[in-house]
């Protein structure tokens, strides 16, 4: 009931491609999700993140799309580039009791010059 | 500057020896986390607290133990009991505010192994 399913486990993606990357959830109690960028030895930081009551968000390059009755979110990274590459990993909680998140197991991303 | 500081970054201990692993954070935030991340696998929570003085054990606790005597530390102790202990920990935190559109932020990490 808890569980995040990300995919795919690894992304090589030429420069100025479009990566995606997909996650599903499966508790229909989870109201937050928020995706985060993990560079090698260093600690995730929060890319984007999104609420249902909306179906995509936009920040620069990066988008969220949401679709609640599929229970699916996606990352889309525009015109990627070598220093995307990272590993990101979804997540997914229950806001109203507390922030405690169940993560998606990664995916590795390559941006290929 | 705000934010968390882990440290060592690096640390090594021989089997049989408990180490404590060190989370500081000055974003005033009441919830704290422990993760434990091998390599092409996703973080697994550890322990988590909300308040001080109070913790609850995560999905792999076992083998570890914490202590939230204040706001700004969450200190982890890896004990002799864990029994694979060789991983990269994380400590995050968070505000507890249901509204808010933030989430946790994490530390840099301590990798740990065991020799």
């Amino acid at each position: 009931q808890q569980q995040v399913k990300q995919s795919p486990q690894s992304l090589i993606v030429q420069k100025g491609g479009i990566s995606i990357i997909n996650c599903a959830y499966e508790n229909t109690a989870f109201d937050y999700f928020p995706w985060y960028q993990q560079f090698p030895g260093k600690g995730p930081a929060l890319l984007i993140a999104i609420r249902p009551d909306v179906s995509e968000k936009k920040e620069g390059r990066f988008t969220i799309s949401f679709n609640k009755s599929a229970k699916q979110f996606s990352l889309h990274i525009m015109d990627s580039q070598p220093g995307d590459s990272a590993t990101y990993f979804c997540a997914a909680s229950k806001k109203s009791s507390g922030d405690k998140l169940t993560f998606g197991t990664g995916t590795r991303l390559a941006v290929r010059p | 500057d705000g934010g968390i500081t882990q440290s060592p970054k690096y640390l090594f201990r021989k089997e049989g020896q408990n180490v404590t692993l060190s989370c500081e954070q000055n974003l005033n935030h009441d919830a704290m986390y422990w993760y434990r991340q091998d390599p092409g696998q996703g973080l697994r929570l550890i322990y988590y607290s909300q308040i001080v003085n109070d913790f609850q054990k995560g999905d792999i606790a076992e083998g570890y133990s914490v202590s939230r005597e204040k706001k700004e530390s969450f200190p982890l102790t890896v004990t002799s009991a864990q029994k694979n202990p060789t991983a990269f920990y994380l400590c995050a935190s968070s505000t507890r505010d249901i509204t808010s559109t933030d989430t946790q932020y994490f530390g840099p990490g301590t990798r740990l192994t065991v020799l």
